[in-house]
């Protein structure tokens, strides 16, 4: 019974650098999430997508692009790594928009150097 | 502009006695609250909800009381246990939001760190 999974969990980049992080969900969730959290700020959305081929942008998004090509799996890319995207980085998945409960992964830490 | 406010950073309470965190939020057309908990080196874990049509939600220790004239709601714990130290995010969303709008994703708060000292 997997949910939400996240790789890497540990990433340390090199600013400059680009990356993705990947998510996938096995509950057949049609909406998913990408959260940052930093120490004091909680918790601030990316980006979303409310269905396969389809994202939208959240509180934070500029640095970040997404890509949701199947239902399962949504991608977060920094294309070029700054030091202000060191965080840890959640991705979260739901059945429901706006009551649905989210279900989150263990979360990914990214250190930009 | 912060939408959902956790002005406590901190709680620290006895083992056995209540626990109270609070939320203050300033947008009107929020109607649907949660409250999530999460561990160091975890993910948040849905924990409790409310509607705006109720004032109070209960599930076992964990009791979340909405005052919509105040814009402002708690959750309770008791009792209070070793186990319950966390940190306790509220969020809230707008239930009536088109599909597509930003409108309809949860807005969390900051944060209470939760210490149950036994």
């Amino acid at each position: 019974n997997a949910g939400v999974t996240q790789t890497p969990k540990f990433r340390v980049l090199k600013t400059g650098q680009s990356m993705t992080l990947l998510c996938a969900q096995d509950m057949n969730h049609e909406y998913m999430y990408w959260y940052r959290q930093d120490p004091g700020m909680g918790l601030r959305l990316i980006h979303y997508s409310v269905g396969e081929g389809t994202t939208a942008k959240g509180e934070v998004p500029d640095g970040y692009n997404v890509s949701r090509l199947k239902k399962q799996n949504f991608l977060l890319g920094l294309e070029s790594a700054a030091p202000s995207q060191t965080s840890v980085y959640f991705c979260a998945s739901s059945a429901l928009r706006t009551t649905g409960e989210l279900f989150f992964g263990e979360g990914s830490r990214l250190t930009v150097l | 502009d912060q939408q959902v406010k956790q002005n406590s950073p901190s709680l620290s309470v006895q083992e056995g006695r209540i626990s109270i965190l609070n939320c203050d939020y300033t947008n009107s057309m929020f109607d649907y609250f949660l409250w999530y908990k999460k561990y160091p080196a975890e993910g948040p874990t849905f924990l409790i909800s409310i509607s705006s049509i109720k004032d109070k939600n209960e599930d076992g220790r964990f009791t979340v009381f909405l005052n919509k004239s105040a814009k402002h709601l708690s959750l309770h714990i008791v009792p209070s246990q070793p186990g319950d130290s966390a940190v306790y995010f509220c969020a809230a969303s707008e239930r009536r939001a088109t599909y597509g709008g930003s409108q309809g994703n949860l807005i969390f708060g900051k944060g209470t760190k939760l210490s149950v000292k036994p």
